[in-house]
């Protein structure tokens, strides 16, 4: 199994609601990180996981929290979002050392 | 602070050849490449590691001049699949696990 599922493709919510996007992979690479991209422009990495630890934390917002809660599952809970933060958002896993990344479909959100 | 990526743009036929560069003001531990499809996700090209590596991934190759912090990826007798956006991202030695990436690329092949 070489892929990273990313569940929901897309996703529509209310700025009240909370609801979670989650990650899998099975290679055994045990780095695991969060992105946000934009339309046109690059993804702009969030958090980074290294043995289920966070270990980067790029000063994202508190109503977004990540969860790993295994080497193979990597979530993020959205909470109160605005409507700045509809993105894609991609998920990725790697061995740690930093050889090539394997990025998922992304999950498309939408903040209405 | 990301890597800068140059050109914008480019527009190429078929057969044509493209370089596509990427600079750092900071000293690298690995230059990633990826291409982007519209609607899809980053797909991985290739990783350079060590000063003055070079690789390839069928007609595209590239190099890394550590000295330099500069990277280029070739694009030999483009084909129509080469179409897409191309990022550079930079992973710096003090710096483990944060990739970040370049503006991008965007590259159409014409018939």
């Amino acid at each position: 199994d070489t892929e990273v599922t990313q569940t929901p493709k897309h996703l529509v919510m209310g700025m009240t609601n909370k609801k979670s996007l989650k990650c899998e992979q099975h290679m055994g690479h045990r780095a695991m990180y969060w992105y946000k991209q934009k339309a046109k422009k690059p993804p702009e990495l969030m958090f980074v996981y290294s043995y289920e630890k966070l270990s980067i934390n790029e000063s994202v917002p508190s109503r977004f929290s990540p969860e790993c809660p295994n080497s193979s599952l990597l979530n993020l809970h959205l909470h109160a979002l605005q409507p700045e933060d509809s993105a894609l958002y991609l998920c990725a896993s790697s061995q740690v050392g930093n050889p090539g990344y394997t990025f998922g479909s992304g999950t498309r959100l939408t903040v209405v | 602070q990301q890597p800068v990526q140059s050109p914008q743009a480019v527009i190429l036929r078929e057969g044509e050849d493209a370089v596509i560069n990427c600079s750092s003001s900071k000293a690298l531990y690995s230059v990633h490449w990826y291409r982007q499809k519209h609607g899809e996700a980053p797909v991985f090209l290739m990783i350079l590691l060590k000063g003055g590596e070079q690789k390839g991934h069928d007609k595209i190759s590239a190099s890394f001049n550590e000295k330099k912090q500069q990277s280029s990826l070739y694009l030999t007798a483009s084909q129509l699949s080469y179409s897409g956006t191309y990022f550079c991202g930079t992973v710096k030695t003090d710096s483990w696990g944060k990739l970040q990436f370049g503006a991008g690329t965007q590259v159409v092949v014409t018939p």
